[in-house]
């Protein structure tokens, strides 16, 4: 099975920074990627879809890219409700594999 | 508007089967290319997805987990209820159920577009 690797695992930055947050699979993989963000207690939110699709409503100061067996997402002027944890998710073969989460925090 | 709940237990025991259901509306699960799942975060920890239902009944589980999981369909109450046999105290943990969509007929590819709040079920005797 195909493992997902983020990095960092922890991230911190300040509002109005510009971050990125990598998701590494353990094969070359299709652009089949998914990003969520989940905030304390609350249920994940689909951000972005097949490695770069911005889901309805969600702000376009988010945005994912990458191929092969690295994918970005960027957050390009963050703001304090982006605080978050962040999870990637590949789809290949039946199966849903997350990475392990990044937790973006405040500087 | 489509919306998912969770309902199910709080405390197993252990070896016990647990049984979560999801109620869902805003969609059939009778429309082609519209699914459900199911993810567990145990505390602290990250997403693991574990079963999903297709319209046509095709059923798909999680490789580590697959011969405890057990999923299903009522289409008539916009239900899906899976079942975990012989739970353990490592399968403690917050259940959500999910929406899972294809982007279309010609590109099957699948992701969670709308999840519930969650359930939290623990497991200890």
């Amino acid at each position: 099975d195909i493992q997902m690797t983020q990095s960092p695992s922890t991230l911190s930055a300040s509002v109005g920074d510009r971050v990125t947050i990598t998701c590494r699979a353990s094969q070359s993989v299709n652009n089949w990627l998914a990003w969520y963000q989940q905030k304390p207690g609350k249920a994940p939110k689909l951000l972005i879809y097949k490695t770069s699709n911005l889901e309805n409503g969600v702000p376009s100061r988010f945005s994912g890219s990458g191929s092969g067996t690295e994918f970005t997402l960027t957050i390009s002027y963050l703001q304090a409700e982006d605080f978050a944890t962040y999870y990637c998710q590949h789809y290949n073969n039946y199966l849903f594999p997350f990475g392990q989460g990044t937790k973006l925090e405040i500087k | 508007q489509v919306t998912m709940r969770e309902s199910g237990p709080a405390l197993v025991k252990p070896t016990q089967t647990l049984t979560l259901t999801c109620t869902f509306s805003g969609f059939s699960l009778t429309t082609s290319g519209m699914c459900v799942g199911w993810v567990r975060q145990p505390p602290g920890k990250a997403l693991e997805w574990l079963a999903r239902i297709d319209w046509d009944d095709d059923e798909f589980y999680t490789t580590s987990l697959k011969t405890r999981l057990a999923i299903s369909k009522d289409t008539s109450k916009n239900q899906v209820v899976v079942t975990m046999s012989n739970v353990d105290p490592m399968d403690t943990a917050t259940y959500y159920c999910t929406r899972i969509r294809y982007l279309s007929r010609a590109e099957r590819y699948y992701y969670m577009d709308v999840w519930g709040e969650g359930t939290t079920v623990t497991v200890s005797s």
